[in-house]
């Protein structure tokens, strides 16, 4: 079955900028159904939506992170990816990647499919 | 933007309860509203999407209701395996989660 899986470095430094990525397998990115997104969760607090990828580049993002988030997708690795800029201690996170269902085709949907999540703290 | 308030922000139940939680809109989102599971130290799981409507695999004791504004997610009959942390999502415009509501063993 689909499986996502994240991975990088789980310590940036203040001001840098934090990079992820997110494997798929057991399925193709490339599916027109669906988008991909990334979430985050800060320690003991809630989720935030922080942007979603479709497999032709279509992007769209939070807009309290836009002027710092840059997600991509490479298609030919089954990968999309997660550049969040100018970091601080307030980005120290679990992220998620997901898969985004739509409810119909062409719908909003559900984030349906998640990886384990992977801790990432901002600290010099 | 869309805010997503949920009450209580906690809960003490009982096995075999039945336990109601509620999310509120700060506009009208149809029924655009995802309800999801998460115990401490995993990712959430999609319970209901669309409102209503069960994701597959999921316990017929949890149901989802609502339109507009307000939403309720049901659990009929509380299970051991049930005490977890449940956040509602909307999906009108952009994603939005509420801010959880933490389920916990009376």
């Amino acid at each position: 079955q689909l499986q996502l899986q994240e991975s990088g470095p789980g310590l940036v430094k203040p001001s840098e900028t934090l990079s992820l990525t997110c494997t798929v397998s057991g399925g193709s990115i490339s599916s027109s159904s669906y988008y991909w997104g990334w979430i985050r969760q800060p320690p003991g607090k809630g989720l935030e939506w922080i942007g979603s990828i479709y497999y032709s580049g279509s992007t769209y993002y939070n807009p309290s992170l836009k002027s710092r988030v840059t997600i991509s997708v490479d298609t030919s690795k089954n990968q999309f990816s997660l550049k969040l800029s100018s970091v601080t201690a307030a980005d120290t996170a679990v992220y998620y990647c997901a898969r985004l269902s739509p409810y119909y085709y062409g719908s909003a949907g559900a984030f349906d499919i998640w990886g384990q999540g992977t801790m990432v703290t901002v600290s010099s | 933007d869309i805010q997503m308030t949920q009450s209580p922000s906690s809960l003490s139940a009982s096995v075999g309860d039945r336990v109601t939680i509620t999310c509120r809109a700060s506009q009208s989102i149809s029924s655009y509203l995802n309800w999801y599971q998460q115990k401490p130290g995993k990712a959430p799981k999609l319970l209901i999407y669309a409102a209503s409507s069960l994701q597959s695999g999921v316990p017929s004791r949890f149901s989802g209701s609502g339109s507009g504004t307000d939403f309720t997610l049901t659990i009929s009959s509380l299970q051991p395996e049930d005490f977890a942390t449940y956040y509602c999502q909307q999906s009108y415009l952009k994603y939005t989660f509420g801010q959880g509501t933490k389920l916990e063993i009376k």
